[in-house]
């Protein structure tokens, strides 16, 4: 089975940097995810690692190791609309490739 | 651009009533995927399916079932609708190796 854990609530600032960390257990990993999540929203892909490093797409990056079983997203020059929630996911390739979401991260901006 | 399109966005049903959500998407993804989503306990797997005719349980199977007779079309079926079956649920597809689509979501309220 797969565990995802990441922190339930976070709190930053405008303009500043936040990093939301996600740990995972799996048993056939095949690729870690991150989404984002608006109020009433369907959730919308922010990024994608299935090999450790970072990845870099504008504001936002995202890290993974393997070994580690870790990732984390950090986004940069906060803004208001950043305001949502975060979810990570992982891919399983022992289960036929299913995924499983974290219960996410509820990310509030304040000026 | 990529299509995950479920039936409904809004449904109001009674207790005991037969209540089927379809999901279509138009990718030629082998994985599909059923959620629901409450306040607290984020996203939870309830069915998903990685071929035609074929399908998984999830974390949550009880009281719901799937069907795919074609690839395109995963379908949720709620065999007696209850009150604790009131959720979000979200439609979601993917390829072996792409990042996961969600469709808009059915905001389901058993009454």
């Amino acid at each position: 089975g797969q565990n995802i854990d990441q922190p339930t609530e976070m709190t930053a600032t405008e303009g500043a940097i936040v990093q939301i960390n996600c740990t995972y257990q799996t048993s056939g990993f095949n690729g870690l995810f991150w989404y984002q999540q608006h109020a009433g929203e369907a959730p919308t892909f922010l990024s994608y690692n299935v090999l450790d490093g970072l990845e870099e797409k504008g504001r936002f990056s995202s890290f993974l190791s393997r070994s580690k079983g870790y990732s984390y997203l950090l986004l940069k020059e906060l803004q208001m609309k950043d305001s949502a929630s975060y979810l990570c996911a992982v891919r399983d390739r022992r289960g036929n490739n299913d995924m499983r979401f974290g219960a996410g991260t509820r990310l509030t901006v304040k000026p | 651009d990529v299509k995950v399109t479920q039936s409904s966005r809004y449904l109001v049903k009674r207790t005991g009533e037969k209540v089927f959500l379809e999901c279509v998407q138009d990718m030629d993804h082998e994985n599909m995927f059923w959620y629901r989503q409450d306040p607290g306990l984020g996203l939870r797997l309830i069915y998903f399916s990685y071929d035609v005719k074929m399908k998984e349980k999830g974390d949550i199977p009880e009281g719901y079932s799937v069907s795919r007779e074609k690839k395109e079309r995963f379908s949720l079926i709620l065999e007696s609708a209850s009150t604790n079956q009131t959720s979000m649920y979200l439609c979601v597809t993917s390829g072996s190796d792409t990042e996961a689509f969600f469709g808009q979501g059915t905001r389901l309220t058993v009454v």
